[in-house]
C-alpha cells in the first residue's frame, strides 16, 4: 500500500470493554512497532515485531494489553477490559528492514477514548 | 534503556525567525537522530535525520547538528513560515534493546505572521 493504515480512526469504549485495534504496514516492510501517544507527550514505546516475531513487548503497560501479527504483515492490538487511563492515541509504525538506523512511518493512529 | 530530554516545550517566533530545539540523549552508543513534526490530527512524519558520523546536515530551511561528546543534537529551522506550526519531536535509538526508539516530550512551534 501507499502508507501504513490504522483502522478505527476513533473509537470509543466503555470501561470494562475490549477493544481491537488493526495495522496494515506498508507492504514488504519487516518491522512493525505500536506506540501509544497521551496528549500533549511524545509517542511512547510498545511493542516491536520483526516479521510474525514479537522481539520487544516491554512497553506494554499491563497483561490488559495484547499485541500480534501472525502473518508477519497486518497487526492487531488488542486491550481488554478498558480502563480510562488507557485513552490515548495509538500509533502503528513500520520500518522496511530490521535497522534501527531508519526512519518510521507512522499511520495516522486510532484514538481511543475511554468513557 | 534510552532517556531523551527536549527543550523547550513551546516556542513562539515571528515569521521569518528562526527556531532552534535542542535534545539530549543518554545512550552513547546512540548513532541515528531523527526529527518528526506532527502537525494536529495528522501522523508524526520525518523531516530530517543525522547519522553520528556527521555533525551537521541541511536540508532547504531545515538542518540538524549534531554533538556526540556531549550527547545532544539540534534542530534549526530557517525562514519559518506560518506552516511551520506543528509539534516537533526528536528521537533516539536505543542500541542495547530492539528497535526501542524514544521519543521526546515534543516542542509546539507556533509562528507568527
Amino acid at each position: 500500500g501507499a502508507g501504513v493504515s490504522q483502522s478505527p480512526r476513533y473509537k470509543v469504549a466503555k470501561r470494562g470493554q475490549d477493544v481491537a485495534l488493526r495495522c496494515d504496514p506498508i507492504s514488504g516492510h519487516v518491522s512493525l512497532f505500536w506506540y501509544q501517544q497521551a496528549l500533549g507527550q511524545g509517542p511512547e514505546f510498545l511493542t516491536y515485531f520483526q516479521n510474525e516475531a514479537q522481539l520487544d513487548k516491554s512497553g506494554l503497560p499491563s497483561d490488559r494489553f495484547f499485541a500480534e501479527r501472525p502473518e508477519g504483515s497486518v497487526s492487531t492490538l488488542k486491550i481488554q477490559r478498558t480502563q480510562q487511563e488507557d485513552s490515548a492515541v495509538y500509533l502503528c509504525a513500520s520500518i522496511q528492514g530490521s535497522s534501527y538506523n531508519s526512519p518510521l512511518h507512522f499511520g495516522n493512529g486510532t484514538r481511543l477514548t475511554v468513557t | 534503556g534510552e532517556n531523551v530530554e527536549q527543550h523547550p516545550s513551546t516556542l513562539s517566533v515571528q515569521e521569518g525567525d528562526s527556531a532552534v530545539i535542542k535534545c539530549t540523549y543518554s545512550d552513547s552508543a546512540s548513532n541515528y537522530f531523527p526529527w518528526y513534526k506532527q502537525e494536529l490530527g495528522k501522523r508524526p512524519q520525518l523531516i530530517i535525520d543525522i547519522r553520528s558520523n556527521v555533525g551537521e546536515k541541511k536540508d532547504q530551511r531545515i538542518a540538524v547538528t549534531l554533538n556526540k561528546t556531549a550527547k545532544h543534537f539540534s534542530l534549526h529551522i530557517t525562514e519559518t513560515q506560518p506552516e511551520d506550526s506543528a509539534v516537533y519531536f526528536c528521537a533516539a535509538p536505543y542500541s542495547g534493546g530492539y528497535q526501542k526508539v524514544t521519543f521526546g516530550t515534543g516542542t509546539k512551534l507556533q509562528v507568527i505572521p
